[in-house]
This record gives C-alpha cells, sequence and structure tokens, in this order.
C-alpha cells in the first residue's frame, strides 16, 4: 500500500521556520494536501494542490514539492502554530486516500 | 455555515456493530464527495471510506473492506457508516468529511466509537 513518510517530531523557535518533509512512493506524481491539527480539534487544512493556501490561512504558511519530496513551510513560526500536521494525498490507482503519520510541530 | 454533526458513536463489544451518522448542513450534500476518517486518540490519522455524491460508487481503506459499509440519503442530507465485525483496533474518532476534489475542505468533530468487553 502507498506510504507517505513524515519526521514525527520538530522543534523551532519562535521567529524561525519550520519546515515539513512528506515523501517517498512517487509523490511527484500526485497532489499533496496538508492538515493542521490541534490539540482537541478536528483538523483544518492549511495547503491543498500542493501550493495553494485555503482563505483565512496566513501567509507564513507555505507547501512545495520537489521530486519525490513535498514541503509544509511555515514562517515567523508562532505559538499558536504549535499543533500535528499531517500531509495527505490520493491515490488513484487503488482509489484510496493516505496521511503522512503526522509531524508534531513543538514550538520552543 | 457548513455543519457536519457525526453521531451513533458509543461502546460496544468486539463482533458487534454500530451505525455512524453524519447530518449535514450549510451546504448543497448531494453535489460532494464525502469520506470518514478515524483517529485513534494520540495517533494520526486513518482514511476509512469514501462514497461519490449521488452515492453510485465507494472504496474503502483495506482495514475495513467487507466489514465497514458507507452510504448517503441525499434526501436528508445524511451520510452513513455501517460497521459490524467490530475489532479492538477500530475503537477511534470517526469524522465525518467534506471532498473539494481529493482534499478535506470541511470537517465534523468526531464521534467516538470504543470496542471493548
Amino acid at each position: 500500500s502507498y506510504v507517505l513518510t513524515q519526521p514525527p517530531s520538530l522543534s523551532v523557535a519562535p521567529g524561525q521556520t519550520a519546515s515539513i518533509p512528506c515523501g517517498e512512493n512517487n509523490v511527484g506524481d500526485k497532489s499533496v494536501h496538508w492538515y493542521q491539527q490541534k490539540s482537541g480539534q478536528a483538523p483544518v487544512l492549511v495547503i491543498f494542490y500542493n501550493d495553494d493556501r485555503p482563505s483565512g490561512i496566513p501567509e507564513r504558511f507555505s507547501g512545495s514539492k520537489s521530486g519525490n519530496t513535498a514541503t509544509l513551510t511555515i514562517n515567523r513560526v508562532e505559538a499558536g502554530d504549535e499543533a500535528d500536521y499531517y500531509c495527505q494525498v490520493w491515490e488513484s490507482s487503488s482509489d484510496q486516500w493516505v496521511f503522512g503519520g503526522g509531524t508534531k510541530l513543538t514550538v520552543l | 455555515e457548513v455543519q457536519l454533526v457525526e453521531s451513533g458513536g458509543g461502546l460496544v463489544q468486539p463482533g458487534g456493530s454500530l451505525r455512524l451518522s453524519c447530518a449535514a448542513s450549510g451546504f448543497t450534500f448531494r453535489s460532494f464527495w464525502m469520506h470518514w476518517v478515524r483517529q485513534v486518540p494520540g495517533k494520526g490519522l486513518e482514511w476509512v471510506s469514501r462514497i461519490n455524491n449521488d452515492g453510485s460508487t465507494t472504496s474503502y481503506a483495506d482495514s475495513v473492506n467487507g466489514r465497514f459499509t458507507i452510504s448517503r440519503d441525499n434526501t436528508k442530507n445524511r451520510l452513513s457508516l455501517q460497521m459490524s465485525s467490530l475489532r479492538a483496533e477500530d475503537s477511534a474518532l470517526y469524522f465525518c468529511v467534506r471532498d473539494l476534489n481529493t482534499y478535506f475542505d470541511y470537517w465534523g468533530q468526531g464521534s467516538l466509537v470504543t470496542v471493548s468487553s
């Protein structure tokens, strides 16, 4: 089955940049979407189609893809960005949706 | 305002059955694909199932295929998930989710299912 790999955790100081990778298994062929989930809340879409940002999501959030790795970048990290972040793709050959394992972002 | 409200969760014994429902409002329900996504508390997200806008096609995660059935009633704006042969590993918070062309733009708050004797 299709696998998306994310680092389990990442720690960043306020004001710095957080880069969360998501990759493997030919992600280059697929559109990657990203979700933020704060403690006790439902996930929220922050990036869709690799690099598009929904209305209401701060410009500090951006997405990119290079080769087999997609990356969520959060510039000028704030305490309120502390959350779990998940990447997601649609695996067309099996008609299944796949999430990465999630990355817990800690703001120091 | 888009709202997705899940119900039907609870405690069920292994091997038992349970039916989750999701009441949708604030949008034209019959125009959207819908999904169920689950999450064991403290763990990651797992996609469970999807149904297309008119209910004619469905797909399932390998872990639930043959045990779970997704359905919808577009006259009542309601999504359902019939779960049978439940196992301890099916214990999770189940989210009702709207699909906007392969990604999820709205999520409910979830309904908790606990499978235990």
